[in-house]
């Protein structure tokens, strides 16, 4: 089983569509929790950090669930410029506070 | 948020020679930097973490002798491909963080290798 799961996609959404993102990890003993986008061909920027309580951020909203080990991403009223890839990224602990990254979903919003 | 920069973007080399990346954290000390893989359709691989002044540490099935990386500076890092392939063809990115715990990663915009 990989570390971090993902749906590769990819989502195909029209403009205004809402669409969510899972993300689920095996290591409970992470501590903390991303979500980054790609576009192609480039390196990946924070979106977003991910916290116990939820957080939003205009139109992302990520929320972490532990006891399911599941980390999910909402966008709200796409825009054409929200296709990328989105990637998944916890950080694990026991020693060198790593990131391990899921593969990634596409997102493409279309016109 | 912080800058990092990598050199070159791009690279095309001849199959066996040796090619070096750079990695530099602009306007913060680096005292962790990792460099990452990743393969077309594929998610960031970790190689190597390096922290400021001591040996890099490898991830299962990194050969550390074909992927040498140095971490001489608080801003600098480095990794030198030796004797490339053509399946070391690849995207090389690099990334920074001030700290040796949960700081948050930047990373740098990537190189791309092609071996012929």
């Amino acid at each position: 089983r990989k570390e971090v799961e993902q749906d590769p996609g990819p989502f195909n959404v029209p403009e205004g569509a809402t669409v969510a993102f899972n993300c689920t990890y095996s290591n409970s003993a992470s501590q903390s929790f991303f979500w980054y986008r790609q576009d192609c061909r480039k390196e990946p920027k924070l979106l977003m950090s991910v916290y116990s309580s939820g957080n939003e951020d205009g139109r992302f909203t990520a929320q972490l669930n532990r006891a399911s080990q599941y980390i999910s991403l909402l966008i709200r009223d796409s825009k054409l410029s929200d296709s990328a890839t989105y990637l998944c990224v916890v950080n694990a602990r026991g020693g060198t506070y790593k990131y391990i990254f899921g593969t990634g979903t596409r997102l493409k919003v279309l016109a | 948020g912080a800058v990092v920069s990598q050199h070159p973007s791009r690279v095309i080399c001849k199959s066996g020679t040796s090619v070096k990346i750079e990695c530099r954290s602009l306007d913060f000390q680096a005292t962790t930097m990792f460099w990452y893989r990743q393969f077309p359709k594929q998610s960031l691989m970790l190689m190597a973490t390096s922290n400021e002044g001591s040996k890099a540490t490898y991830e299962q099935g990194v050969e550390k002798d074909k992927f040498l990386i140095n971490h001489a500076s608080l801003t600098l890092s480095t990794l030198t491909v030796t004797s490339a392939h053509p399946e070391d063809s690849s995207f090389y990115i690099c990334s920074a963080r001030w700290d040796r715990g949960e700081g948050t990663q930047y990373f740098g915009p990537g190189t791309r290798l092609l071996v012929l």
